[in-house]
């Protein structure tokens, strides 16, 4: 167990629907970092939050947002959602916000319909 | 759980023997390399990490080696295990801490 939850573990929804994701990172973390990984792809660096500040972005889509509360916890919000949506979402979290390592939590599975 | 990656090359040892699974990176500044353990159904797990200043590191079983002359990455398990069995994705992050790239993974199958 790394210590880091998220809810819900499996979500399913329709075409074109908006979907929440949450996290909440390890006691004493401060940052918090969201990933994609789908069937055929490796993980997919989404956005990181470092004390409720957006401190990096990657290949994260317009309609998907996110983030971080005061408590630490972090949202993802994904809207509009495709098809190709359906994937496992991993929140991490770490210490620092340099990225270095990372606690996984066990993930959502967003099934799109 | 659902199977991740399921096109990724295989590598398939033999209980007991030493596996080395390899993995090349494409930022020649990243300076921070860590390898990560994921297993059907459940989030990547830490392994083991080392930092560019350095090309080699030793930790329980397993062992990271860098070249950053060819941008290759490795990572050697020793007396590979059963529990070993499961997919692993090295990772390279740079740009101080704001650049972070998983590679695409490789499954490691253990043979009793």
């Amino acid at each position: 167990d790394s210590g880091v939850t998220q809810t819900p573990k499996h979500l399913i929804t329709a075409t074109g629907q908006r979907v929440t994701l949450r996290c909440s990172p390890r006691s004493g973390d401060l940052s918090v970092y969201w990933y994609q990984q789908s069937l055929d792809q490796g993980l997919q660096f989404l956005i990181q939050y470092y004390n409720g500040e957006e401190r990096a972005k990657g290949n994260i889509l317009e309609r998907f947002s996110a983030q971080q509360f005061p408590d630490l916890h972090s949202e993802l919000n994904l809207s509009s959602l495709e098809l190709g949506d359906s994937a496992l979402y991993f929140c991490a979290s770490s210490v620092t916000g340099l990225g270095y390592e990372q606690y996984f939590g066990p993930g959502t599975r967003l099934t799109v319909t | 759980g659902e199977s991740v990656g399921l096109h990724l090359p295989t590598l398939s040892v033999q209980e007991g023997d030493n596996s080395i699974i390899n993995c090349a990176y494409s930022n020649s500044a990243s300076d921070y390399f860590i390898w990560y353990k994921q297993e059907s159904g459940k989030g990547p797990q830490f392994i083991i990490d080392i930092r560019s200043n350095m090309d080699k590191r030793q930790g329980q079983r397993v062992t990271v080696l860098l070249n950053k002359t060819v941008k290759h990455l490795s990572l050697q398990i020793a007396a590979t295990q059963p529990g070993d069995s499961a997919v692993y994705f090295c990772a390279e992050i740079g740009d101080y801490g704001q650049n972070f790239v998983f590679g695409p993974g490789t499954r490691l199958s253990v043979l009793p």
